[in-house]
């Protein structure tokens, strides 16, 4: 069972690159989030999917955006990376969007130079 | 006021103990709590699910949830060296007909 499969693990930048964080579930569920997290504060959302075909600014959105491109692909893309960008991306998927607990993939470790 | 708030921790319960984990939120609509338990360097798990005043027990761990309050908690019994962890809090974001928001988090270290 992979669940949710977040494609790559780790990842160096340099400021201005752009780059594609990868998601995929495999459990028919039809919301999918991403999110960040840093030291002390928390995961906070960048973007969401309530179902596919739409697509939500969560509360960190600037400097990213999102693609749904089926039910089970959500990508994340930096178009050009700055260092504040530098955190940990975690992709999860629900049944549904504000009720049901998520399932969260591995997570990736970006840093931006 | 942040939207959902946990103490940061650590907390500090010796191994065979109770511990308690607390977290309340700022939005009377919401309706459905979660705790994740989160390992150093690994991603977020579920443990726990609740939805309606009282308790609810699963093994080791009960989520006690008072809507009155805004306030939701999780314990822990006999608690193991396992168990060291961060513990997130979750709650829905009901008045902004979205998301979940999370806390952020609540650290916990079992020691022998």
């Amino acid at each position: 069972n992979a669940g949710v499969t977040q494609t790559p693990k780790f990842q160096v930048l340099k400021t201005g690159q752009s780059m594609t964080l990868q998601c995929a579930q495999d459990m028919n569920h039809n919301s999918m989030y991403w999110y960040r997290q840093d030291p002390g504060m928390g995961l906070r959302l960048i973007y969401y999917s309530a179902s596919e075909g739409t697509t939500d600014k969560g509360e960190v959105p600037n400097g990213y955006n999102v693609s749904r491109l089926n039910k089970r692909e959500f990508s994340l893309r930096l178009e050009s990376a700055a260092p504040s960008q530098t955190s940990v991306y975690f992709c999860a998927s629900s049944n549904e969007v504000n009720s049901q607990p998520q399932h969260f993939g591995d997570g990736t470790r970006l840093s931006i130079l | 006021q942040k939207e959902v708030e946990q103490n940061s921790g650590p907390l500090s319960v010796p191994e065979g103990a109770i511990a308690s984990l607390n977290c309340t939120y700022s939005d009377r609509g919401s309706q459905s709590f979660f705790w994740y338990r989160q390992y150093s360097g690994k991603s977020p798990e579920l443990i726990m699910s609740i939805y309606s005043n009282g308790d609810k027990e699963d093994g080791r761990f009960t989520a006690q949830l008072n809507k009155a309050s805004q306030y939701v908690s999780l314990l822990i019994r006999d608690s193991q060296p396992s168990d060291s962890a961060t513990y997130l809090c979750a709650v829905n974001g009901y008045s902004s007909a979205s998301k979940i928001i999370f806390g952020s988090g609540t650290r916990l270290s079992i020691r022998p």
